[in-house]
């Protein structure tokens, strides 16, 4: 069975960072490319991030390039993201989901990140 | 970016009835490999989203056979045959074809 798990969702200062991590089990984690989607508390969602098996290619929404990165570790099964000079715009849920010929199929349960003073 | 618009966005529907959710995208969604990716996503309230339809038609394994999708080029449909009570959440269309990938403002499905 496929599983994502999120972590490291908190309540961030803006100026701040923080760093979320993806744990994944029952696939070959180093076969998918992955991807990050956040989705505001009550909005819709909105795709972040993704990367490819070896994390040599890596593409990001504008509105996070150069503050956020995303990375990989095929040895721990782990995705992460990055997430630095945050805004109060950036609070959301942020899911963890394997992509797979051009689309995405199974998701995490999500973690949220809060920025606010 | 390619804007992918939805409409309603939001739908009352009694059970037993047909209800269809319509996804326009701003540019065509033809990937040069002759591909359409347009999916659809159903996210229940309190859960994460789940995939429904991929490549505009193909259903997921485990997704009941009364969701389907249509369409071509810029415009799509996705149809629920026969509501049931289990429907109720937010479906999002969403664009794969085009950097960066792009969802739909998502339609609100609620049983009257």
């Amino acid at each position: 069975e496929v599983q994502l798990v999120e972590s490291g969702g908190d309540l961030v200062q803006p100026g701040g960072s923080l760093r979320l991590s993806c744990a994944a089990s029952g696939f070959t984690f180093s076969n998918y490319w992955m991807s990050w989607v956040r989705q505001a508390p009550g909005k819709g969602l909105e795709w972040v991030a993704n990367i490819n098996q070896g994390g040599s290619e890596k593409y990001y929404v504008d509105s996070v390039k150069g503050r956020f990165t995303i990375s990989r570790d095929n040895a721990k099964n782990s995705l992460y993201l990055q997430m630095n000079s945050l805004r109060a715009e950036d609070t959301a849920f942020y899911y963890c989901a394997r992509a797979v010929d051009y689309t995405v199929d199974y998701w995490g349960q999500g973690t949220l990140a809060t920025v606010s003073s | 970016d390619v804007v992918m618009t939805q409409s309603p966005l939001s739908l009352p529907v009694t059970p037993g009835q047909p209800a269809s959710i319509s996804c326009r995208s701003s540019q065509s969604l033809v990937h040069s490999d002759g591909n359409t990716y347009l999916n659809w996503f159903q996210q229940r309230p309190g859960q994460s989203p789940r995939r429904l339809i991929y490549k505009v038609s193909n259903r997921d394994s485990g997704v009941p056979d009364r969701f389907s999708g249509s369409g071509s080029g810029t415009d799509f449909t996705l149809k629920i045959s026969r509501v049931e009570a289990e429907d109720v959440g937010v479906y999002y269309c969403m664009q794969s074809t085009h950097w960066p990938w792009t969802f739909g403002q998502g339609t609100k499905v609620e049983i009257k």
